[in-house]
């Protein structure tokens, strides 16, 4: 496709279910980021790869939280027993090269009640 | 990673210029300066990067002296468009792969 694209675009779930969200980055792109956005706030780096080796998970709040980009393309974020405390913006991020711009996507809008 | 100080807010007019200048004290000498830009309800968007002295592209200036220590992203003439927050962040070059940083920005608004 042309940009990033994160599907979907609006998640609603409930406290205690898995949620798993994708991210489809621009062809080709070597590094694939994730971040999670509160209103407000700056985005909070969760994890990265490089091709579908996951370089850096240091940002993952807990082990409920796991990414997955196993043909170095398509990544998942998935969140499983999800809290409130989750909700937030997720959003993914491509780049072509190491440190080049970021390219990012819509985000998905998680909100667990 | 380096860290990097930016003021939280700032206001301007339409027509101006503005300058926001970002505090890198910590820049190590492979890291890069990237300024993103982000509207509302969209995610970042890269505006401009540097290593040393001035880059000029269609949207914005970028400004570092040769201490690097601060960097300073000119927007000229602004427009109510612009109104966005404003990142700065650095970090290594190309060659390397390491996690990217965002801060918590300057939000930009520009008045008519």
């Amino acid at each position: 496709g042309a940009g990033v694209s994160q599907s979907p675009r609006y998640k609603v779930t409930k406290r205690g279910q898995d949620v798993a969200l994708r991210c489809d980055p621009i062809s080709g792109h070597v590094s694939l980021y994730w971040y999670r956005q509160a209103l407000g706030q700056g985005p909070e780096f969760l994890t990265y790869f490089n091709y579908e080796a996951q370089q850096d998970k240091s940002g993952l709040p807990n082990d409920r939280f796991s990414a997955e980009r196993p043909e170095g393309s398509i990544s998942t974020l998935t969140i499983q027993r999800t809290e409130q405390r989750d909700s937030a913006m997720y959003r993914c991020a491509s780049s072509p090269e190491f440190n080049e711009k970021l390219f990012f996507g819509s985000g998905t809008q998680l909100s667990v009640l | 990673l380096a860290k990097t100080t930016q003021p939280i807010s700032m206001d301007s007019y339409e027509g101006q210029e503005v300058n926001i200048t970002c505090s890198h004290n910590n820049i190590a000498t492979n890291d890069y300066i990237t300024w993103y830009q982000q509207f509302p309800s969209q995610g970042p968007r890269f505006i401009i990067q540097g290593y040393k002295t001035k880059v000029t592209n269609e949207v914005a200036s970028l400004f570092i002296p040769a201490d690097r220590k601060s960097s300073t992203l000119s927007l000229p003439r602004v427009s109510l468009s612009d109104t966005a927050v404003y990142y700065c962040l650095v970090g290594e070059g190309y060659s390397s792969a390491s996690k990217i940083i965002f801060g918590s920005g300057t939000r930009l608004s520009i008045r008519p």
